[in-house]
């Protein structure tokens, strides 16, 4: 069964230390999105992209985050200098149907701690 | 206003009896709403999901009960066995704000345990 995989599993950085989290969506999605959750707490909507360019992003997603679909597979999440509140579990996920009842698919995450 | 509140936060089932996790939206813009499963170290996957022009939909042990109204749904699950150990998280859909794209806003999730 295709699945959306993720690298690294868990990646440990020390404050401002710039991150990239890879993805790779399954290989005929066309939307991409990124959702963190902070340990213990609720899966956060982070950013959604769309035909090459971010269709919307939430507060979270301030200048320090980007995203980047470098070529026809990866997807990726870079955080330029890392706070200690940055630490959380980190998941991308794909859906190929442009209609509301696509499915969204998760990877298992990315792990990320700040120290 | 985007909000999903989602009750309780924690549940104790004993194996065969019925669990039931609530939720809640103001946002009448929220058009689907999925419920998802979630096991410890691996990300949420669909569990069931229902449109709001739908007061009910069964999948086997697990049911969504719909209330437009009340802007309120539910999911039980019938008989639940251990392996139902899990947090669920309630979830709305709404169109992003270009309305090129959906996206999911989630609960805070429902840590679910079934006792044998």
């Amino acid at each position: 069964e295709p699945e959306v995989t993720q690298t690294p599993s868990h990646q440990v950085t020390q404050m401002g230390q710039e991150v990239i989290l890879r993805c790779v969506p399954i290989s005929n999605h066309l939307y991409f999105y990124w959702y963190r959750q902070i340990l213990g707490q609720k899966v956060e909507f982070l950013v959604s992209f769309y035909n090459n360019e971010i269709s919307e992003k939430s507060e979270i997603f301030d200048d320090q985050f980007s995203v980047e679909r470098p070529d026809g597979s990866n997807f990726t999440l870079k955080i330029r200098s890392t706070k200690l509140e940055d630490s959380a579990m980190y998941f991308c996920a794909s859906r190929r149907l442009a209609g509301r009842t696509g499915e969204l698919f998760f990877g298992e995450g990315s792990r990320l701690t700040v120290l | 206003q985007q909000q999903v509140k989602q009750s309780p936060q924690s549940l104790i089932v004993q194996k065969g009896g019925i669990s039931i996790i609530n939720c809640a939206y103001e946002n009448t813009a929220f058009d689907y709403f999925p419920w998802y499963q979630q096991f410890p170290g691996k990300g949420p996957a669909l569990l069931i999901a229902i449109r709001p022009d739908v007061s009910e939909k069964k999948e086997g042990r697990f049911t969504i009960s719909f209330n437009k109204s009340a802007k309120q749904f539910s999911l039980h699950i019938m008989d639940s066995q251990p392996g139902d150990s899990a947090t669920y998280f309630c979830a709305a859909l709404s169109s992003t704000s270009g309305g090129s794209n959906y996206k999911l806003t989630f609960g805070k999730g429902t840590l679910l345990t079934v006792n044998p």
